[in-house]
């Protein structure tokens, strides 16, 4: 397996308070990746870096945002959690984009009552 | 944005049952991603298919790339209890960005 790790990798928050997820990947990737996994409906792209300092939304981007100061490390945030953002958060790096390989992390299950 | 469908959603079969999930898309493709999830883990790559009526193999598992390169499957030859998981396909485009299929669980008896 690929040098990820997520933390947590499990929280139980409230609505309305924030929380931070880190990814942190010893690979050198350059290409990282947040989604999120909701039952029927896949894996959902929320943002994505290609680059230190470098990020854009993905397809459901609302209520999130990311921030990459250092090649290794992604950090997701939800500004103020709410219960339709309960999902399991999955990190992936690549190393070169558009046809290689995306590498997963173990995910963290997180649960906004 | 581009959508990718994927069936079915379920999937049970007997050990020994060979199993298929397909992939639509109504634009043309660039790639076809296919990975493979095991229960409680993480999406794992399984091969990627980038020409117009490509088939690949490994081992029980063969994957098909149409000739428009609309639409994708996998195929299983005699399931076994280890291939249990959701197999899901994922279409890239700019940046590495995947748009994922729903997802086929599978579901295998002994």
């Amino acid at each position: 397996d690929a040098g990820i790790t997520q933390s947590p990798r499990h929280k139980v928050t409230e609505t309305g308070t924030p929380v931070t997820l880190r990814c942190h990947q010893t690979e050198n990737h350059r290409y990282m990746y947040w989604y999120r996994q909701d039952p029927g409906h896949g894996l959902r792209l929320i943002h994505y870096s290609y680059g230190v300092k470098d990020t854009d939304k993905g397809e459901v981007s609302d209520g999130y945002s990311v921030s990459r100061s250092k090649t290794e490390d992604f950090l997701l945030t939800l500004e103020s959690a709410t219960s339709s953002q309960t999902s399991v958060y999955f990190c992936a790096i690549s190393e070169s984009g558009l046809t290689d390989t995306q590498y997963f992390g173990p995910g963290t299950r997180l649960t906004v009552l | 944005g581009q959508q990718v469908m994927q069936i079915p959603q379920y999937q049970h079969v007997q050990e020994g049952e060979d199993f298929t999930t397909y992939c639509n898309s109504s634009t043309t493709l660039s790639n076809i991603q296919w990975y493979k999830q095991r229960p409680g883990g993480h999406p794992v790559f399984l091969i990627q298919l980038v020409k117009s009526g490509e088939v690949k193999k490994q081992k029980r598992l063969t994957f098909q790339f149409g000739e428009a390169k609309k639409n994708s499957s996998l195929h299983i030859t005699a399931t076994q209890t280890t291939d249990v998981g959701t197999y899901f396909c994922a279409s890239g485009t700019s940046y590495g960005k995947l748009t994922f299929g729903q997802g086929t669980i599978l579901t295998v008896h002994p």
